[in-house]
Formats: C-alpha cells, structure tokens, sequence
C-alpha cells in the first residue's frame, strides 16, 4: 500500500512570486505519480505525471515537478504564479507493479495567491 | 464533447434517508470510480468498478452502495447507516489495460444532510 504525504496545507503567495508543493510518498514498490489540480467547487484536473523517462516533468501553463527516487519526492514548482493559480493542488500515487487502477491521494495543498 | 457529469450540484437530504448520487461518462471509459472529499482529509475512495456488473469497495464503504448495470452509468447510494455522510463526492472514470491509471474527474455533487 501506499501513503502520500503533502506537507503543508496552506501556501498563501504573492502574484509573479514562485511556489513550492511538496509531496513524498512511501511505497514498497515502484509508482506512478501524478498531480491534480481543483478549483473552487469544481471536479479534479490532471496538472501533471511522471510515468518514466525524464524526471522532470512540465504542465502547459507553467507548472512543473521533479520526481526524485532517493528522497520518495514528487514537488511541484511554478517560478511565477498568477491570481489565476489559486486552487488547491493534490498529489496521488499508484502502484506501477500492481497496477489495480486505484489512486492514493494526500490531504492536499491549498494555494492561495495575492497580489 | 466526452467527459462526466455528475448530478444534482447540491443535494440536501434529512437525517434517516437513502439518497443516490448520478454519474454518467460518455468517454467510453470501462473503469468508474466515487470518492468522498472533506476539508484537508483529500480523496477517499467509496467504490470502484472496472467493468459492468462488476464492483469492488474501497477505503470506507461503511454505508454507500453502487450498480454498474451500464458501462456509462455508477450510480452511487448514500445509505441511512452513513453515520456522516456530509461531504463533497467526486465520480471519476479511467481506461482499463493502460500502463497507468489517469483519472479523468466529474464536476462533484455536494451533499448536506439536514
């Protein structure tokens, strides 16, 4: 089974500031990863996955994440973030191996953006 | 356009009623899936379904019950026995037989119990 670790709830952040998100995750076996992104009373929206190959993965609009074996990491960057980024962000896992198509999410990240 | 609807929005109910939650996906999607979302606890997965009249319980199944009578539909009951069935539920739809699991989300019907 898998855990996934956000660590923190709350991020408030200044418009053309840069933002973190970080995730870990704790797994006994090889994942996937992914990102999403929820607006306001809204349904989820994949921001971002790593699924192999370069550990550096980019959004369309900004957004990036780098998958890091040794530290159990998936962290999520934007060097400049608009009002529009306001949102929560969830990091979610699935076990690559078993592959039985069932996400683990963590608690989430609510980003909040001022200007 | 393909995606998932989910209905109504908002859905009051009293205390000691069974009330169903509609999810339709025209994605052509084989697997469905619900999860229930409170303030900063994220997704719990309810159930989940990987093809027609099949279905398996997630994390807290405790008090909800599914059908996948049609490969579009996933209908989900939230029973009397749910001692705290306020929250936000999320429907969510997936190909079955790729290599990772991309979940594609419906827009959510929030649920308040009265």
């Amino acid at each position: 089974a898998q855990s996934v670790t956000q660590l923190d709830s709350q991020v408030p952040v200044f418009e053309e500031a840069p933002v973190e998100l970080r995730c870990n995750y704790s797994s006994s076996v090889s994942v996937y990863l992914f990102w999403y992104v929820q607006y306001p009373n809204q349904g989820l929206q994949l921001l971002l996955k790593y699924l192999s190959g370069s550990t550096l993965v980019k959004s369309i609009n900004g957004f990036e994440a780098e998958f890091n074996k040794s530290q159990t990491s998936f962290h999520l960057r934007k060097p400049s973030v608009h009002i529009s980024d306001t949102a929560e962000y969830f990091c979610a896992v699935s076990d690559r191996i078993r592959n039985d198509y069932k996400l683990s999410f963590g608690a989430g990240t609510t980003v909040t953006v001022r200007a | 356009d393909g995606g998932i609807t989910q209905s109504p929005k908002y859905l009051f109910r009293k205390e000691g009623q069974n009330v169903t939650l509609s999810c339709e996906q025209n994605l052509n999607h084989d697997a469905m899936y619900w999860y229930r979302q409170d303030p900063g606890q994220g997704l719990r997965l309810i159930y989940y379904s990987q093809i027609v009249n099949d279905f398996q319980k997630g994390d807290i199944a405790e008090g909800y019950s599914v059908s996948r009578e049609k490969k579009e539909s996933f209908p989900l009951t939230v029973t009397s026995a749910q001692k705290n069935p306020t929250a936000f539920y999320l429907c969510a739809s997936s190909i079955v037989g790729e290599a990772y699991n991309e979940q594609f989300f419906g827009p959510g019907t929030r649920l308040t119990v009265l």
